[in-house]
């Protein structure tokens, strides 16, 4: 089956520890994007990357880190000057180029809940 | 103002009725409109993508006001499984980038 995969699924990290997330796509999407969802808010983007070995800030990309070396896989670290890091953590692809459809429709991963205390 | 602002409800529909809610958007160079369903502590999921005046699939329309710059939902014979927050997603500044409304949520009760 074609689809995103996030792991873990919860996530539970002492404050002051640096944790990655893992975001991996077998639908062949050259773009993957980071998004955070707190209570009562939209999602907000982190980062987001077009292609392999290339990446963008979104608009709240501060305390955290991507890498983009394989099609498949854009993973997120936290690091510990995310001030408030507890959230629900989203990744999503899409199909990639200058199309409407191709960047705009993104499809999700399951997400990971990571609380930090 | 934000870029996408919806009702955030709920809106309780006995099943079988139609509900309807609306979302603003600020940019008014938006071509692009989507809705994405999401269920309690799930992912988001796109329901329907509008890029003209409207988009009908099912039981699901969206109609499309540019002048008024809103777009809205209307969902006829409710189904207890249409119970989700529904998120109104407008195209941001730049590629791939979207924004993202805090959803409306709807509860089909029987």
């Amino acid at each position: 089956d074609g689809g995103i995969t996030q792991s873990p699924k919860y996530l539970f990290r002492k404050e002051g520890q640096n944790v990655t997330l893992s975001c991996e796509q077998n639908l062949n999407h050259d773009a993957m994007y980071w998004y955070r969802q707190d209570p009562g808010q939209g999602l907000r983007l982190i980062y987001y990357s077009q292609i392999v070995n290339d990446f963008q800030k979104g608009d709240i990309a501060e305390g955290y880190s991507v890498s983009r070396e394989k099609k498949e896989s854009f993973p997120l670290t936290v690091t510990s000057a995310q001030k408030n890091p507890t959230a629900f953590y989203l990744c999503a692809s899409s199909i990639g180029g200058t199309g409407v459809a191709a960047s705009y429709e993104q499809y999700f991963g399951p997400g990971t809940r990571l609380t930090v205390t | 103002r934000k870029e996408v602002e919806q009702d955030p409800g709920p809106f309780n529909v006995p099943e079988g009725a139609t509900v309807a809610f609306n979302c603003t958007y600020s940019n008014s160079a938006s071509q692009s409109f989507f809705w994405y369903r999401q269920d309690c502590r799930k992912e988001p999921k796109l329901l329907m993508s509008v890029y003209s005046s409207g988009n009908e699939d099912g039981r699901f329309t969206a109609q499309l006001n540019r002048a008024s710059q809103y777009i809205s939902l209307l969902i006829r014979d409710s189904k207890l499984s249409d119970s989700a927050t529904y998120l109104c997603v407008v195209p941001s500044g730049g590629w791939g980038k979207l924004q993202f409304g805090a959803g409306t949520q709807v509860v089909v009760t029987p």
